[in-house]
């Protein structure tokens, strides 16, 4: 699986758009883009995935660039509850390699 | 029935105890998987179960047994461990080993303290 690129921490402000970057400079074609978070102590969640379309579901929105090189998770309206540790991660949907983690992008929303 | 629920959330053991870590799911789910979380990293992959079947044990130490008894449980079994063995503990499951839609989904854990 292509090896994903994030930057270690980043605050929003309550209430603002938190738009939190990948890349995945080497992600081949049959790839997806995955994106979970964890908030302290707890199991990571699934927030939403993509292969080269644009997708929005009720958490959050996920922009991925033309040449799938890299993209980016949007959280409309961040609350303090947004506050945690969010993973991007590449593999091959219907693959047998499971989901590797990789350091993620620790959010804080700031009230 | 949308979750995974892990017992005991807390467990503090001695070097020489004998201990189990317990996940059940009734989700329908044929894959599940035990990851090990250090503090302030991410996740590990330990083991993963297929078909209640061992597919992949990524060279976890023997003192980590796991067993699946049916398709809606999944026990880690935990012998001489060390200080270092002291984590968190994740149980996730999914439809398949090979999820298309909504990924995996994860229990809160187990706070595991070897001491």
């Amino acid at each position: 699986d292509a090896k994903t690129t994030q930057p270690p921490s980043m605050d929003c402000a309550e209430g603002r758009a938190a738009n939190l970057p990948c890349n995945h400079s080497t992600i081949s074609g049959n790839e997806y883009v995955y994106w979970y978070r964890q908030i302290h102590s707890q199991g990571p969640q699934y927030i939403i995935h993509g292969l080269k379309n644009n997708e929005t579901n009720e958490m959050a929105s996920l922009i991925i660039t033309e040449d799938r090189k890299s993209s980016t998770l949007i959280l409309p309206h961040a609350t303090l509850r947004d506050t945690a540790v969010y993973y991007c991660i590449v593999r091959v949907s219907g693959s047998a390699r499971q989901l590797t983690f990789g350091s993620g992008t620790q959010l804080t929303v700031l009230p | 029935d949308t979750e995974v629920t892990q017992t005991p959330k807390h467990l503090v053991m001695g070097m020489t105890n004998k201990k189990s870590l317990k996940c059940e799911q009734h989700m329908g789910h044929r894959a599940m998987y035990w990851y090990k979380q250090k503090a302030k990293k991410p996740p590990e992959l330990m083991f993963v179960y297929s078909y209640e079947k061992l597919s992949i044990n990524e060279s976890v130490p023997s003192r980590f047994s796991p067993e699946c008894p049916n398709s809606s449980l999944l026990n880690l079994h935990l012998h001489a461990l060390q200080p270092e063995d002291s984590a968190l503990y994740l149980c996730a499951s999914s439809q398949g080993t090979a999820p298309i839609n909504y990924g995996y989904t994860f229990g809160s854990g187990t706070r595991l303290t070897v001491v």
